[in-house]
Order: structure tokens, then sequence, then C-alpha cells
């Protein structure tokens, strides 16, 4: 069974400021891949980057990039220059890729609260 | 683009009322899944589908169930609501690949469900 352990309820960050928002998970699969979603208030959940397990390098989409550690089994969104529209919900999953065709079910975590002041 | 569509944005029902959740997506999508979400949860995946009238359970498929009879639409089943099962409920949709990629899910708005 997959797990995904995000330890960190709530996190504050000051505008234009970066900030690292925690992720561990735990897979006996050697193939999987690692998501990050944003929940605005609204609801809707957006997808923001994706990091293959055997991709070499970090996964980065604009202001998003993802500290990928495989033997550490960690995969921490990092947002620079923070703005005030980052504030939401974010979540952290994975899909792991058991033989055949994947069904891309996806295991979360438990969610961070992100709030950036102004 | 995706658009994953939901019937309701809020929902109230009484306990023991039979209550249906639908989703429908316009993309073509072989896969679609139910969640609930729930503070200090996250996304909990109740059942999904691959295919047409095929389906399967996922992590806590208690107290519901799912009909899928068009490609497009995947509805979620209450067949007797309790209070319990006051929650946000999230569909998605995928495409099915044998390619490690990603193939990430949309997700509609959500149905947040209370139950009295």
């Amino acid at each position: 069974a997959q797990k995904i352990t995000q330890t960190q309820p709530g996190m504050f960050v000051q505008e234009k400021e970066a900030v690292t928002l925690d992720c561990t998970y735990d897979t006996s699969d050697q193939s999987y891949g690692l998501f990050w979603y944003k929940q605005p208030s609204s609801g809707e959940m957006i997808f923001l980057i994706y990091q293959g397990s055997y991709d070499e390098q970090n996964a980065t989409e604009g202001r998003y990039s993802l500290n990928f550690q495989k033997a550490r089994k960690s995969a921490n969104l990092v947002i620079s220059a923070s703005q005030l529209g980052d504030s939401a919900m974010y979540f952290c999953a994975m899909r792991v890729f058991a033989g055949g065709t994947s069904y891309g079910k996806l295991t979360f975590g438990q969610g961070t609260i992100l709030t950036v002041h102004p | 683009d995706v658009k994953v569509t939901q019937s309701s944005r809020y929902l109230v029902k009484r306990t023991g009322e039979k209550v249906f959740l639908e989703c429908v997506q316009d993309m073509d999508h072989e896969n679609m899944f139910w969640y609930r979400q729930d503070p200090g949860l996250g996304l909990r995946l109740i059942y999904f589908s691959y295919d047409v009238k095929m389906k399967e359970k996922g992590d806590i498929p208690e107290g519901y169930s799912v009909s899928r009879e068009k490609k497009e639409r995947f509805s979620l089943i209450l067949e007797s609501a309790s209070t319990n099962q006051t929650s946000m409920y999230l569909c998605a949709s995928s495409f099915s690949t044998w390619a490690r990629g990603a193939t990430m899910q949309f997700f509609g708005p959500g149905t947040r469900l209370t139950v009295l």
C-alpha cells in the first residue's frame, strides 16, 4: 500500500519570499509518479507539477519546483516569489505503475494550507 | 480545455434519504473517480471506473455505490445517507495509459454535501 504524509497542517510566508511544502511518501514499487495539486477556496483542484521516479532532473514549472530526494522518499514543493494568489490548500499525491495499464489511481496526503501575507 | 462538471455545488439532505451525485466529463476519458475530502484526512478514494459499466472499490467504499452507464457520466449513490457522510465530494477523470507519464487527473468543482 502507498502512503503520502504532509506534516505541515499550515504554513505562512511573506509575499515575494520562497516557501517549501513538505511531502514524504512510502511505497515498495520502484516505478511511480508524484503530483502536486493546489486547491483554492473555490474548491477546484489545480494540477501544478509532476515528478517521475526515474526522472533524473527535478521538475520545474514556472515558480514551482519539486525537490525530489528519492533515497529519503521526499518530494517537497518549492514555491518561489510567493504571491497573494498562492494562498490555498496544497496536496501531494502519488501514483504507482505496477505493470499494465495504469488506471491512474492517486493516493493523496492530508494537505497543507498555505497563507501568503502581504 | 478538459471540463469536469458536477451536478451541484451544495446539497443538503436528511438522514435516510437516497442521494445521487452526478459527474460528467467531456474529454472522452476512460477513467473516472469519486473522492471525499475531509479536514486533516486529505482526499480518499471511494470508487473508480475504468470503463463503461466497470467499477472498482477504492479505500472507503462502505455506504456508497456507483453507476457508469455512459462513458462521460459517473454517478455516486448514497443509498441511505447518514450524518457521517457529510463531506466534500470530488469527481475526477483521466486517460488510461501504459505510459509512465503525467497523466494527471482533472477534477470537478466539488459538491459540498450536508446530511442533517
